[in-house]
């Protein structure tokens, strides 16, 4: 069975500086997809960024990008000049990719993140 | 395009009642998945909806259940409700399962607290 984890319960950071949050996962599959979800307040669950296993270039959206290291099954996220907006609890998750696969998505504990302005 | 709704966002009922909950995919989203949010649990996956049939579940008694309606729109329903069930319950839509890449995109969520 897959597994994720997220090991930093909290992180905080000062407004406009780069933080890094940390998930590793476990899996005996080659193709999945891992996510990482943003959960602010108001516990709505919005997706930051998506990246393809198959696909070696580390995905970036805006200020967000990832560090995803398959052979150490790590997917970092890294937040650059961070905004008080950015407050929120960070989710990372997993998805199997197969056709015949089950494709609930798979979640770490969540970290979260504190801006300090 | 309109993103996921979920009715009702806030529920209280006592123990032993039943509820049910209410989720409408983004149009023309096809796949439904409920999860369950507790502090203590965390995230965890109820079922998976396409096409009117359930897909996959997750590790909940029978006493949680859901269906799929033809227009995509998703019920999950709780029968005798426990104190444990307390929880904010995320429904998620996707496009067709096995096409695309699969994101799963969540609705508000409804908050459902039993006393």
């Amino acid at each position: 069975a897959q597994t994720v984890t997220q090991s930093q319960p909290e992180m905080s950071v000062q407004e406009a500086e780069t933080v890094t949050l940390s998930c590793t996962y476990d899996t005996s599959e080659s193709d999945y997809y891992l996510f990482w979800y943003k959960q602010p307040p108001s516990r709505q669950m919005i997706l930051v960024i998506r990246q393809e296993a198959y696909k070696q270039q580390n995905a970036t959206e805006n200020r967000f990008s990832v560090n995803f290291q398959k052979a150490a099954k790590s997917f970092s996220l890294k937040i650059s000049d961070s905004q008080l907006g950015d407050a929120a609890m960070y989710f990372c998750a997993y998805r199997s990719a197969g056709t015949d696969s089950n494709y609930q998505l798979i979640w770490g504990a969540g970290t979260k993140l504190i801006i300090k302005p | 395009k309109a993103g996921v709704t979920q009715t009702p966002r806030y529920l209280i009922k006592t123990r032993g009642q039943q509820v049910t909950l209410s989720c409408s995919p983004i149009s023309g989203h096809r796949s439904v998945s409920w999860y369950q949010q507790t502090p203590g649990q965390g995230l965890q996956f109820l079922f998976e909806y396409f096409s009117e049939t359930q897909r996959n579940k997750g590790n909940f008694p029978g006493r949680f259940s859901g269906r799929q309606f033809s227009n995509s729109r998703s019920e999950m329903n709780v029968s005798t409700l426990e104190l444990g069930d307390s929880a904010l319950y995320l429904c998620a839509s996707s496009l067709v399962p096995g096409q695309g890449t699969k994101t799963q995109y969540f609705g508000p969520g409804t908050r459902l607290l039993v006393l």
